[in-house]
């Protein structure tokens, strides 16, 4: 079975830190995405990645940043943190090579900033 | 541009009758769709997609959906809904003459089945 994790389920900033939201996953994946999910407006694409090093901007990647420096690994950062960002973060990942390959989803960081 | 849309908020059944949960999308070109499932505080969890073929999908859970392209929906559906069935719905689609690989998600359906 495809196995994400995310570093925390839970977390709670004060507006300005920098924040650090981790995803690994198991199967090998090329491409691994970060959303965000608030009520009322489904999953928003925040940046993607297609390989190591690689990204590309969401719909919404202002404030963020990502890294991919390893295959299994995909990192989200919040540079400054700010209330407007409290939110649910979801990573997923996917093979390549086909644009209707699953995309399978990690439990999520709800991430409270104060 | 691509789009999807889920036009119910919630979605409210009794324990045995069939639900359906719609979604209709607009894309460019021949669309991928998908429908997960969110247990509360969990991530996303895969129950079917559509790619091309027969235009009745069979999924996770006893889940199907069926794509119908006049109509441009991709609705899910359950012969006999369970309690445990309970759960945020999403819809999502991908138009592969686009570039990138991610999906559109619709806003969400919530369903309730009650006993």
């Amino acid at each position: 079975d495809v196995k994400v994790t995310q570093s925390s389920r839970y977390l709670v900033k004060r507006t300005g830190e920098k924040v650090f939201l981790e995803c690994v996953q198991d199967m090998d994946h090329e491409n691994m995405f970060w959303y965000r999910q608030d009520p009322g407006l489904g999953l928003r694409l925040i940046y993607f990645s297609y390989d190591v090093k690689m990204k590309e901007k969401g719909d919404i990647p202002e404030g963020y940043s990502v890294s991919r420096e390893k295959k299994e690994r995909f990192s989200l950062i919040l540079e400054s943190a700010s209330t407007n960002q409290t939110s649910m973060y979801l990573c997923a990942s996917s093979m390549s090579g086909g644009y209707s390959n699953t995309q399978y989803f990690g439990p999520g960081t709800r991430l409270t900033v104060l | 541009a691509q789009s999807v849309a889920q036009p119910e908020d919630q979605v409210n059944v009794a324990e045995g009758n069939p639900l359906t949960v719609k979604c209709t999308y607009s894309v460019s070109g021949n669309p991928y769709l998908f429908w997960y499932v969110q247990y509360p505080n969990r991530g996303l969890q895969f129950l079917l997609k559509y790619i091309t073929g027969d235009n009745l999908v069979k999924g996770s859970y006893g889940f199907e959906a069926e794509f119908n392209k006049s109509q441009t929906s991709f609705h899910l559906k359950k012969p006999s809904a369970l309690v445990s069935d309970s759960a945020l719905y999403f819809c999502a689609v991908r138009d592969p003459s686009n570039s990138g690989y991610a999906l559109n998600f619709g806003k969400g359906t919530s369903l309730l089945v009650t006993p």
